[in-house]
């Protein structure tokens, strides 16, 4: 069965940091490009970051450039997503969800994790 | 970034109805489109890609259309269980955008 499974989310001060993880099985990790996709509760879903099957194309949404660092290790079939400078406005519910395409540099997300709850508030 | 307008916001209808959903992006983005539907307190769930590919096991009421810049959804007889929020996305390039997503309703 293809799964991810996302943890590391939490409650978090503003200004600080929390890394976010993703673990993958039942395909072969390495063969595709994965996103990350956050949604305030309630609201749309809004794209985060996305990082192509070797690490070698990686984007960020203006709202988090700068700040946040996605990254993945397929030995460990994971990914990752270094938060940093927390902003209020980066509460939300975060997906990481993977491309549909092999090696691919254009592909629609076809399976997602259950989510992480990040909150950032004092 | 290119920006996906996404219509109507919401929409009610009743079970059998045929309901159509529309996005437009703001260039032409090929045929590099996605629809995505969702539940309440689930994650997203892929029905269609390349504006016009049914997911796996994604039911043949559901249909997508389009090309360039706009494009549409149809759901040709609704479902109890069709009642959701849907979004439509573009991957033609970085950053992927989102439509506003369209809630529907039951009348």
């Amino acid at each position: 069965e293809l799964q991810l499974v996302e943890s590391g989310g939490g409650l978090v001060q503003p200004g600080r940091s929390l890394r976010l993880s993703c673990a993958a099985s039942g395909f072969t990790f390495d063969d595709y490009a994965m996103h990350w996709v956050r949604q305030v509760p309630g609201k749309g879903l809004e794209w985060v970051s996305g990082i192509n099957w070797n690490s070698g194309n990686i984007d960020y949404a203006d709202s988090v450039k700068g700040r946040f660092t996605i990254s993945r290790d397929n030995a460990k079939n994971s990914l990752y997503l270094q938060m940093n400078s927390l902003r209020p406005e980066d509460t939300a519910f975060y997906y990481c969800a993977k491309d549909n395409t092999v090696a691919g540099t254009r592909g629609a997300m076809d399976v997602w994790g259950q989510g992480t709850t990040v909150t950032v508030s004092s | 970034a290119i920006r996906i307008t996404q219509s109507p916001s919401s929409l009610s209808a009743s079970t059998g109805d045929r309901v159509t959903i529309t996005c437009r992006a703001s260039q032409g983005i090929s045929s590099y489109l996605a629809w995505y539907q969702q539940k309440p307190g689930k994650a997203p769930k892929l029905l269609i890609y390349a504006t016009s590919t049914l997911q796996s096991g994604v039911p043949s009421r559901f249909s997508g259309s389009g090309s360039g810049t706009d494009f549409t959804l149809t759901i040709s007889c609704l479902q109890s269980e069709d009642f959701a929020t849907y979004y439509c996305q573009q991957y033609y390039n970085y950053p992927r955008t989102f439509g506003q997503g369209t809630k529907v309703e039951i009348k």
